[in-house]
């Protein structure tokens, strides 16, 4: 079945260093693919999406790129702030089956110091 | 603003009691869902709807059950043979029947034993 992997965390980082957040997929067919935030007590907020490959998603700041060859959807931003600590998700849709499902790996936790 | 609304943000439940929580969208979608979060954990589905009085299980649908009577609405009772409810629960919905599109999520409910 679906499935997404993501680098385990926490990642802790100072502030303005670059942040990679590993993201690799497995799908059957041809998925879409998010990244979502999620602070401390809240629900999840969509930061950014790519839906087909070579697609680039990017808000924020944040950026992923869609690759297909590598299955692969990593979230980059080249300064972080103190104010992007929180938990990312990766997560692909995919109706391939005719059933759409969401698959969210199990999230990262960043903390960026002061 | 459209958007999810999650109700209560706290609930407590005590041993034998069944509790229901509410979720509310104003954004026509005609998709919903329920996920289950634990600490450090990914996101677990509990039940989803697609279509107005039609709901199935998700992953981990025992001890809870769900209805769908209007499009905005995707109630779910925690019913005293969930012999683990303490979690934080999200509700999401979705356009439906379009896979590159996004789900929006509610602040989520936080529900604790007594």
């Amino acid at each position: 079945g679906d499935s997404v992997t993501q680098m385990e965390g926490p990642v802790t980082l100072s502030e303005e260093a670059f942040l990679t957040i590993n993201c690799t997929y497995t799908a059957t067919g041809y998925p879409s693919l998010f990244w979502y935030v999620q602070y401390p007590g809240e629900g999840l907020q969509l930061l950014l999406k790519a839906t087909k490959a070579d697609d680039k998603g990017s808000n924020k700041g944040f950026e992923a790129t869609y690759r297909k060859e590598t299955t692969s959807f990593h979230l980059e931003k080249g300064s972080v702030q103190v104010s992007d600590s929180a938990v990312y998700f990766c997560a692909l849709s995919d109706g391939t089956s005719g059933t759409y499902k969401y698959i969210f790996g199990t999230g990262t936790r960043l903390k960026v110091l002061a | 603003d459209g958007g999810i609304t999650q109700s209560p943000k706290y609930l407590f439940r005590k041993e034998g009691q069944n509790v229901t929580l509410s979720c509310e969208q104003n954004l026509n979608h005609d998709a919903m869902y329920w996920y289950r979060q634990d600490p450090g954990q990914g996101l677990r589905l509990i039940y989803y709807s697609q279509i107005v009085n039609d709901f199935q299980k998700g992953d981990i649908a025992e001890g809870y059950s769900v209805s769908r009577e209007k499009k905005e609405s995707f109630p779910l009772t925690v019913t005293s043979a969930q012999k683990n409810p303490t979690a934080f629960y999200l509700c999401a919905s979705s356009i439906g029947q379009i896979s590159n599109q996004p789900q929006h999520f509610g602040d989520g409910t936080r529900l604790s034993i007594l």
